[in-house]
């Protein structure tokens, strides 16, 4: 079974505003990385927090990330028609274990 | 740019046929990873590769799936005897060798239609 579940499951919002998804996981983690897809193309990294870091920002991007309440969230700000995509959260542990949530699908109208 | 790139890109085949998609890392990555991704669902692990050492293999992969990667470089994912099940996308990342968990860079993916 996969360990991120991301939430909501698709989020529609107008460009401009800003959009949170939320991430959750079930065990001890190295890491937490955010990735986008557009749709039915590969997989671009977008950020990467570790497990002793809280915040972590990249240009139009903020990640959080709560080891105590395994939650991670992704804010992007002043939305674009072009950040429609569905995002993935991916956790790493101290192993080769990559894990996957069901992903995101956010939809910005112009 | 030398990114993961794959190929082919589309692959439509009969039920019963095998299949073979092919995988060619960044050059300096000793890290290879194939996943399986379905229509609005987030990747699933398959395999994964250190150098030409195959270390780990998930559930899903059935006998009839096979990967190698030779010579550390490219890598080759194989599906015999072909099942409608089997439609999907089919993503490769490589990784640096910093370490584990370290981001993976993703090829744009295989598509695979079995009719």
């Amino acid at each position: 079974s996969q360990q991120g579940e991301e939430d909501p499951q698709a989020l529609s919002i107008q460009e401009g505003e800003n959009a949170t998804m939320n991430c959750s996981y079930k065990t001890s983690i190295n890491n937490l990385q955010w990735y986008r897809q557009n749709s039915g193309r590969g997989l671009v990294h977008l950020i990467l927090i570790r497990s002793n870091e809280r915040e972590k920002h990249s240009g139009r991007l903020r990640v959080t990330l709560d080891t105590s309440k395994k939650s991670s969230s992704l804010l992007i700000t002043a939305s674009r028609a072009a950040d429609t995509a569905s995002y993935f959260c991916a956790t790493a542990d101290y192993g080769q274990n990559f894990v996957f949530g069901p992903g995101t699908r956010l939809s910005v109208l112009p | 740019d030398t990114g993961v790139s794959q190929n082919p890109r589309h692959k439509i085949t009969k039920r019963g046929q095998n299949v073979t998609f092919r995988c060619d890392p960044i050059s300096e990555h000793n890290r290879l990873y194939w996943y399986r991704q379905t229509l609005g669902q987030g990747p699933e692990f398959l395999t994964y590769f250190q150098n030409e050492a195959q270390l780990e293999k998930s559930r899903l992969l059935s006998d009839r799936f096979s990967a190698e990667r030779p010579k550390g470089s490219f890598s080759t994912l194989e599906i015999q005897r072909t099942e409608q099940g089997d439609s999907a996308m089919y993503l490769c990342a490589s990784s640096s060798p910093q370490g584990p968990g370290e981001t993976q860079y993703f090829g744009p993916g295989t598509r695979l239609l079995v009719l």
